[in-house]
């Protein structure tokens, strides 16, 4: 079992700050790193996959870069609204058949 | 696109008895994934299937959990009997074939207590 760790556990910030979330995950076998946000009573919505190192991918105000020679990813939220409220998980994928979440960031964005 | 199906939403049961729970993919995806998410922890992958059969079975407690995938498309993941540290978050996921850039879709989960 491999040890991905996410932080921090939680965020309180106000509407319009911007904010940022660390995945770190081991630098070996790396096949791919999957970002999601997760409401509360909602389905975990998929965010980005991640797949090559220097990798960086942008949603909206919502962004995220890769380096897998040191085993991390960053998301940024840019500009923070009351809808982000919600868990952000990322997911370490080391080969085909071997997915390990983290325990996920719980923000809570203040109007 | 009609997204992932997943029945119950909520089941509250008492240790030793049974429980299943329902699947439906998204139409043509191949790869489903069921997960355990415990509360404070991110979810743990249980099985994957690759059509109708097994990828990875490796994190199941056969001794009490069984799945199935009859005909490549809906999935049962049962557990008999339950315990008590069986109460989480029961998450099924499709992608069309699993390759490594593919997204995985979620249902919304069966939460699952066990009094």
């Amino acid at each position: 079992i491999l040890n991905v760790e996410q932080s921090p556990q939680s965020l309180h910030v106000q509407e319009g700050d911007s904010t940022n979330f660390t995945c770190s995950f081991p630098s070996s076998n790396f096949y791919a790193l999957h970002w999601y946000r997760w409401e509360t009573a909602k389905s975990p919505e998929a965010l980005f996959v991640m797949t090559l190192n220097g990798d960086e991918k942008k949603k909206g105000r919502i962004s995220a870069t890769l380096n897998t020679k040191e085993g991390y990813s960053y998301l940024y939220i840019k500009g923070s609204q009351p809808e982000d409220s919600a868990t952000y998980l990322c997911a370490f994928r080391y080969n085909f058949n071997k997915f390990y979440f983290g325990s996920g960031t719980k923000l809570n964005v203040k109007p | 696109e009609a997204g992932v199906a997943q029945s119950p939403r909520y089941k509250i049961i008492e240790k030793r008895q049974s429980v299943a729970f329902w699947c439906n993919p998204i139409s043509g995806h191949a790869t489903l994934y069921w997960y355990q998410q415990i509360l404070g922890q991110g979810p743990k992958l249980l099985i994957q299937f690759q059509n109708n059969g097994v990828v990875d079975d490796s994190q199941l407690p056969k001794d009490r959990f069984s799945a199935e995938r009859l005909k490549g498309v809906d999935s049962t993941l049962k557990i008999q009997p339950a315990k008590l540290e069986d109460s989480a978050v029961y998450l099924c996921a499709s992608s069309f074939g699993g390759a490594a850039q593919e997204t995985q879709y979620f249902g919304p989960g069966t939460r699952l207590l066990v009094l």
